[in-house]
């Protein structure tokens, strides 16, 4: 059983253009959402750490999380050619330190 | 500069050849993980570590072993007995109450 789901992409958006990634997962334990970018060849990057439902937003990135439906979102504003990377949901359920499960990431390319 | 180091950063072996990853951090974290992924997947977690001299399996643990000394340290040896070992290898630490990990750079392994 797959617990958390993306769409693999690529997807592909001009610059300047408001990006929506997202995922699904099946856990309904799952409370903790996390999502992170990943430049090829490198280690992922934390961009989002959220708790429970509801929005948070840092810079030009909004996480959504709505619980009742296990959807999971990250919007990016004024995409920039810079944002092109793979970019990963993860999912936990709490408790302390304890491993992450992961999506497949979805491939995202900004076009000048 | 606190962080994650991983070495090394490439890495070939030959089949029946035990080779082990070191993973370093000097961000006072309690908890260490080890990830492996292949080309377009997800993270899948190996092992992890919650505290000095005690570890846990994690989804996918056959053909690996870890130990934890040292606070600092988490080494990840990839034994013969596992299959498939050809992967890219992540590392990541995290405080041991709030489990935002962060990773380090990376070790790809190829077996020859």
């Amino acid at each position: 059983q797959k617990e958390v789901e993306q769409d693999p992409g690529p997807l592909s958006v001009p610059e300047g253009a408001i990006v929506s990634l997202n995922c699904t997962y099946s856990n309904s334990a799952f409370q903790y959402f996390m999502w992170y970018r990943q430049y090829s060849r490198k280690g992922p990057e934390l961009l989002m750490y959220t708790y429970s439902s509801g929005n948070k937003e840092d810079g030009r990135f909004t996480a959504q999380v709505d619980k009742s439906s296990k959807y999971i979102s990250l919007f990016i504003r004024d995409s920039q050619p810079s944002d092109s990377a793979t970019y990963l949901c993860a999912s936990y359920s709490g408790g302390g330190a304890d491993g992450l499960t992961f999506g497949k990431g979805t491939h995202l390319i900004i076009q000048p | 500069d606190g962080g994650i180091t991983q070495s090394p950063k490439y890495l070939f072996r030959k089949e029946g050849q035990n080779v082990t990853l070191s993973c370093e951090q000097n961000l006072n974290h309690d908890a260490m993980y080890w990830y492996r992924q292949d080309p377009g997947q997800g993270l899948r977690l190996i092992y992890y570590s919650q505290i000095v001299n005690d570890f846990q399996k994690g989804d996918i643990a056959e053909g690996y072993s870890v130990s934890r000394e040292k606070k600092e340290s988490f080494p990840l040896t990839v034994t013969s007995a596992q299959k498939n070992p050809t992967a890219f290898y992540l590392c990541a630490s995290s405080p041991r109450t709030v489990n935002e990990q962060f990773f380090g750079p990376g070790t790809r392994l190829t077996v020859l």
